[in-house]
């Protein structure tokens, strides 16, 4: 079946620095992919997404872009702050199954610490 | 709008206990969902339903029934909690139209059986 794999966690980092957190796939059909954050205490939230290969999905300074040939969307930060701390989720869903678009497939999640 | 809203937050079972996790949305959509998440695991899909009334099963749907009697509240039962199921559960919701793919998450409830 369809999964997510995501780097090993936790990451700290200092204030300014440059993120990557790596997001492989593996699926079948043709999947959308997403990044969801969830901060201290809440929910997940949508941070970014692509539905196509080569599109770059971007929201708060984050990108990632969706790379069919090494199947990957890794996401990209040029200088974090201490408030994008929080556990980072990698997913996908595949719109071409019934009812696929709504049920996500997750990687672990990375723990992202960001230091003043 | 409220979003969605699950409760309680917290809350401590014993093995055997049954109890009923709430979750309502306010936005209207169609399709709801279940995962629970657990460390090291992400989020896995247990029920979900693409409109009341009804409902099938997810990756994890082993001892949790659901049920969708309007399209505001889908809530998830344990009938008979076991140490496996400690875990954090959200809900989340998200249309069937335009934009299908973008799912709203509740807080989440962390759940320990003991």
């Amino acid at each position: 079946g369809d999964s997510v794999t995501q780097m090993e966690g936790p990451v700290t980092l200092s204030e300014e620095a440059f993120l990557t957190i790596n997001c492989t796939y593996t699926a079948t059909g043709y999947p959308s992919l997403f990044w969801y954050v969830q901060y201290p205490g809440e929910g997940l939230q949508l941070l970014l997404k692509a539905t196509k290969a080569d599109d770059k999905g971007s929201n708060k300074g984050f990108e990632a872009t969706y790379r069919k040939e090494t199947t990957s969307f890794h996401l990209e930060k040029g200088s974090v702050q201490v408030s994008d701390s929080a556990v980072y989720f990698c997913a996908l869903s595949d719109p071409g199954r019934t009812g696929g678009a709504q049920k996500l497939v997750f990687g672990q999640g990375t723990r992202l610490t960001i230091n003043p | 709008n409220a979003g969605v809203t699950q409760t309680p937050k917290f809350q401590v079972l014993k093995t055997g206990q049954s109890m009923t996790l709430q979750c309502a949305q306010d936005m209207n959509h169609e399709y709801m969902s279940w995962y629970r998440q657990d460390p090291g695991m992400g989020l896995r899909l247990i029920h979900y339903s693409v409109g009341a009334g009804i409902t099938d099963q997810g990756e994890v749907p082993n001892g949790y029934n659901v049920s969708r009697s309007t399209t505001e509240d889908f809530p998830l039962r344990l009938l008979s909690a076991a140490p496996s199921q400690t875990s954090v559960y959200f809900c989340a919701s998200t249309y069937s139209g335009v934009d299908t793919d973008t799912q709203y998450f509740g807080p989440g409830t962390r759940l320990t059986v003991l």
